[in-house]
């Protein structure tokens, strides 16, 4: 079966400040890596996956994420964060070979201060 | 534009009443899910479909169910059975091709038993 794990269940950072909300992932067979945030009271969107390829992903609002397969992690940073950062960032993954099922880590909670 | 609608937003629920959820899409995705959320527990499955008239039991099925009569709808219902059901609940769905394409997620409901 597959798990995740983020370890940091709020991580408070000031404006323009770097940032790295970390997640590490358990599974036997290859997946498919995500993460997603989550403003309050709204759904989820997808902030960037890996699937293959290249190890670093990036988003188009200035987060990269990079898949470490002997760490079995896929960390998510961004150089510089800005208060409309703020919101709940969760980390999920998926087996490639039955890929209808995400599992979802227990999120990480970003709190940008000025 | 195209998404996920559920309805209601907020939802309160006497003791041993059964509610339903609404969850509609109009992305033409063949899966849909529901997941339960609670404060520093992440988000759970609760139960998903690949395809009309099927669905399967996700990880805490017990005291819900839920229909697929339609590709466009997959309403939740929470069952007096279901012992602690004040949580923030979330319908997501999926193309064809499965989860690689990320998930799409409604707004929530946040359901109260009061």
């Amino acid at each position: 079966a597959q798990s995740v794990t983020q370890l940091d269940s709020q991580v408070p950072v000031f404006e323009e400040a770097p940032v790295e909300l970390r997640c590490n992932y358990s599974s036997s067979v290859s997946v498919y890596l995500f993460w997603y945030v989550q403003y309050p009271n709204q759904g989820l969107q997808l902030l960037l996956k890996y699937l293959s390829g290249s190890t670093l992903v990036e988003s188009i609002n200035g987060f990269e994420a990079e898949f470490n397969k002997s760490q079995t992690s896929f960390h998510l940073r961004k150089p510089s964060v800005h208060i409309s950062d703020t919101a709940e960032y969760f980390c999920a993954v998926s087996r490639m070979d039955s890929s209808y099922k995400l599992i979802f880590g227990s999120g990480t909670r970003l709190l940008v201060r000025p | 534009d195209g998404g996920i609608t559920q309805s209601p937003k907020y939802l309160f629920r006497k003791e041993g009443q059964n509610v339903t959820l609404s969850c509609e899409q109009n992305l033409n995705h063949d899966a849909m899910y529901w997941y339960r959320q609670d404060p520093g527990q992440g988000l759970r499955l609760i139960y998903y479909s690949q395809i009309v008239n099927d669905f399967q039991k996700g990880d805490i099925a017990e005291g819900y169910s839920v229909s697929r009569e339609k590709k466009e709808s997959f309403p939740l219902t929470v069952t007096s059975a279901q012992k602690n059901p004040t949580a923030f609940y979330l319908c997501a769905s999926t193309p064809g091709q499965g989860v690689s394409y990320g998930y799409t997620f409604g707004s929530g409901t946040r359901l109260t038993v009061v």
